[in-house]
């Protein structure tokens, strides 16, 4: 069975310019999450879909982020436009409906804003 | 307020030694689910086990095994005869039931085995 694929693996960019991230879920998870990890932290969930509606955005900093799950698979995550502090790796995680919370976690993208 | 603390930040052995990676949590739900989750350098955050509040039964699976303590919440996990290849950043993560359906994760171990 695939895994979460995302892309890019790295991306840097300067402040203010803007970045998408592409997140495939594993085939048949209804639920997608956006995490954000700054270095030497746990994980922070930006945002929570299921299926193609959103759960949960409450920590998604919605004045720069954006995100949509189009057709309830396949995600994308922008930063419009970026700041120092959003450099951090972007994890999308995935888990079935009846997993009991299991979530599955892609490689991640890791950020730079310089 | 639902919290997950590990108090390791650093923990470094030699191979073949046994190591113990601590959680300690906080809920004031009664049903709720405890994690671990390996990060090893490639980044990518693997599932190791779920336990959920009811079962305390402790598990085994090869070289890991975790003990579940509702007295003390914690949820240790200990490592038996290091390997090299073990070492990464361990999180220790919490979700409740209701209103508290969010993981909560602890900052992390990060736990190098030397060979």
């Amino acid at each position: 069975e695939a895994g979460v694929a995302q892309s890019p693996r790295y991306k840097i960019i300067e402040k203010r310019q803007s970045v998408a991230f592409w997140c495939n879920p594993i085939s048949g998870h209804a639920t997608l999450y956006w995490y954000q990890q700054i270095l030497g932290q746990g994980p922070k969930l930006l945002i929570q879909f299921q299926n193609n509606g959103v759960v949960d955005d409450s920590q998604l900093p919605k004045d720069r982020f954006s995100a949509e799950r189009l057709k309830g698979v396949d995600s994308t995550l922008k930063i419009q436009p970026a700041k120092l502090e959003d450099s951090a790796v972007y994890l999308c995680a995935s888990s079935p409906l009846r997993s009991k919370n299991i979530q599955y976690f892609g490689a991640g993208t890791r950020l730079s804003v310089l | 307020a639902q919290k997950v603390t590990q108090a390791q930040t650093e923990i470094s052995v030699v191979e073949k030694e046994d190591v113990t990676l601590d959680c300690v949590y906080e809920t004031r739900d009664t049903t709720y689910y405890l994690f671990w989750y390996k990060q090893p350098p490639s980044g990518e955050l693997v599932f190791l086990i779920r336990r959920n509040s009811f079962d305390e039964q402790n598990e085994i699976s090869g070289r890991y095994s975790w003990n579940f303590q509702k007295s003390t919440s914690s949820f240790n996990f200990t490592i038996t005869a290091s390997q090299v290849v073990d070492s990464a950043v361990y999180f220790c993560a919490l979700i409740g039931s209701g209103n508290n359906r969010k993981l909560i994760w602890g900052l992390g171990t990060s736990l190098a085995v030397n060979p």
